[in-house]
C-alpha cells in the first residue's frame, strides 16, 4: 500500500526565517511526486511536479527537492502570505495519494 | 476564465435521500477525479475518469457513483447518503493521464444528518 508521511503536522516561523518541509513515502513505482498549497475553505493549488530522484524546482520562496525516499519544500525568507497547508502526494498508476500536509503560519 | 466549478457548494440532506454533485470543467481536460477532505484523514480518491466513458475506483469508492458522458462533465453521485459520508469533497482535473498538474473545485460541503 502506498504511504505518504508528511513533518511536521504544524510549523509556525517568524517572517524571514527559513525552514523545510519533509515529505517520505513508500510506493514502488513511482511516477511522480507532486507539491500543492491548500488555504482554509478552498482547493488544493498546484506547486510543483517532481519526477525523479536529484530533480529540483523552484517558483518565487519555494524550492521543492526530491530523493529516492523522500522530498523536501524548503520556503526561504517566508512572508504571512505564505501561511497555508502544503500538501504532498505520490503518483503510482493513474491514482495520486496524498499526506495529510503541514500546516505552515508565518507571523509578520 | 479556466476552472473547475461544483455545485452546490453546501448541502445539508437527510439520510438515504439520493443526491448529485456536479463538476464541470472547461479546459478540454481528459483526466477528472473526484476526492473527499476529512480531518486527520487527507484527502483520499473516491473515484477518477481517464476520458469520456472511461472510469474507475479509487480508493475510497463505496457508497459512490460516477458517470463521465461528456468530456467536461464529471457528476458525483450518492444513491443512498449515510452520515459517515459528511465530508469536504472537491472535483479535480487535468489535461491527460501523463499531466498530473490537477486543477481543484472551490469544494462542496456536504453534512449527511
Amino acid at each position: 500500500e502506498d504511504q505518504v508521511t508528511q513533518s511536521p503536522e504544524a510549523l509556525r516561523l517568524q517572517e524571514g526565517e527559513s525552514s523545510s518541509l519533509n515529505c517520505s513515502y513508500t510506493v514502488s513505482g513511482l511516477r511522480g511526486l507532486f507539491w500543492y498549497r491548500q488555504d482554509p475553505g478552498k482547493g488544493p493549488e498546484f506547486l510543483f511536479t517532481l519526477y525523479s530522484a536529484g530533480e529540483e524546482k523552484e517558483k518565487e520562496r519555494l524550492k521543492a527537492t526530491l530523493t529516492k525516499k523522500e522530498s523536501f519544500l524548503h520556503i526561504t525568507a517566508p512572508k504571512p502570505e505564505d501561511s497555508a497547508t502544503y500538501l504532498c502526494a505520490v503518483l503510482r498508476n493513474y491514482k495520486l495519494t496524498f499526506g495529510k500536509g503541514t500546516l505552515l503560519t508565518v507571523n509578520p | 476564465e479556466a476552472q473547475v466549478t461544483q455545485n452546490p457548494r453546501y448541502l445539508i440532506t437527510v439520510t438515504g435521500k439520493k443526491l448529485t454533485v456536479t463538476c464541470s470543467q472547461n479546459m478540454n481536460h481528459e483526466y477528472m477525479s473526484w476526492y473527499r477532505q476529512d480531518p486527520g484523514l487527507g484527502l483520499r480518491q473516491i473515484y477518477y475518469s481517464m476520458n469520456v466513458e472511461v472510469t474507475d475506483k479509487g480508493d475510497v469508492p463505496e457508497g459512490y457513483k460516477v458517470s463521465r458522458k461528456e468530456k467536461r462533465n464529471f457528476p458525483l453521485i450518492l444513491e443512498s447518503p449515510s452520515p459517515n459520508q459528511t465530508s469536504l469533497y472537491f472535483c479535480a482535473s487535468s489535461l491527460s493521464q501523463s499531466s498530473y498538474e490537477q486543477y481543484f473545485g472551490p469544494g462542496t460541503r456536504l453534512t449527511v444528518t
